[in-house]
């Protein structure tokens, strides 16, 4: 058990529709990362939250936000779903997110199939 | 960019048989490298890392040497058992903006008795 917890565990729905996955980093952690994990693109950065603030973006589209709220926990929003956006997604945390040598800890996902 | 390159999987092997998985990076400057391993249904865990060059990750008969002039991090194993049936991940950070991890494609192990 990593520490990290994620809901739901899995979620389908439709295109066209709007979803919420909530991730609880481990306690201390300042950092929170999603990533998203898919047959044809692999693993891939979407954006870190450092004690509330953005701190990078990967390849997250328009249509996805995040936040992270002052406990710490944070939330990642995928609108108007497609199909491509079937996927694993991995909530991850660290302690600091200013250090590349830092370890992240990773969630067990949430299965996101788009109907 | 900064980019990792995996061996392509997957690697079948019969338990006790030596074990190496491929990985070269592309980055400017010193990035962390990762391994980390990805068991059935579940979350990435880190299996080993190295912070510079030279160094070596190990951890549970797993081992790692960051080598800065070929820009490789070839994770390897002396005997494989069937529990190290995962996938695993070859993955660099490099502190600019943020600490993201940028991964590899991932490699299928596959350990038979």
């Amino acid at each position: 058990d990593s520490g990290v917890t994620q809901t739901p565990k899995h979620l389908i729905t439709a295109t066209g529709q709007r979803v919420t996955l909530r991730c609880s980093p481990r306690s201390g952690d300042l950092s929170v990362y999603w990533y998203q994990q898919s047959l044809d693109q692999g693993l891939q950065f979407l954006i870190q939250y450092y004690n509330g603030e953005e701190r990078a973006k990967g390849n997250i589209l328009e249509r996805f936000s995040a936040q992270q709220f002052p406990d710490l926990h944070s939330e990642l929003n995928l609108s108007s779903l497609e199909l491509g956006d079937s996927a694993l997604y991995f909530c991850a945390s660290s302690a600091s997110g200013t250090s590349g040598t830092d370890e992240q800890f990773f969630g067990p996902g949430t299965r996101l199939t788009v109907l | 960019g900064n980019s990792v390159t995996q061996m392509e999987g997957p690697v079948t092997l019969s338990e006790e048989a030596f074990l190496t998985i491929n990985c070269t990076y592309t980055a400017t400057g010193y990035p962390s490298l990762f391994w980390y391993v990805q068991y059935p249904g579940e979350g990435l865990q880190l299996l080993l890392k190295a912070t510079k060059a030279d160094d070596k990750g190990s951890n549970k008969g797993f081992e790692a040497t960051y080598r800065k002039e070929t820009t490789s991090f070839h994770l390897e194993k002396g005997s494989v058992q069937v529990s190290d049936s995962a996938v695993y991940f070859c993955a660099l950070s490099k502190y600019q903006a943020g600490t993201a991890l940028i991964f590899g494609k991932g490699t299928t192990l596959s350990v038979s008795s």
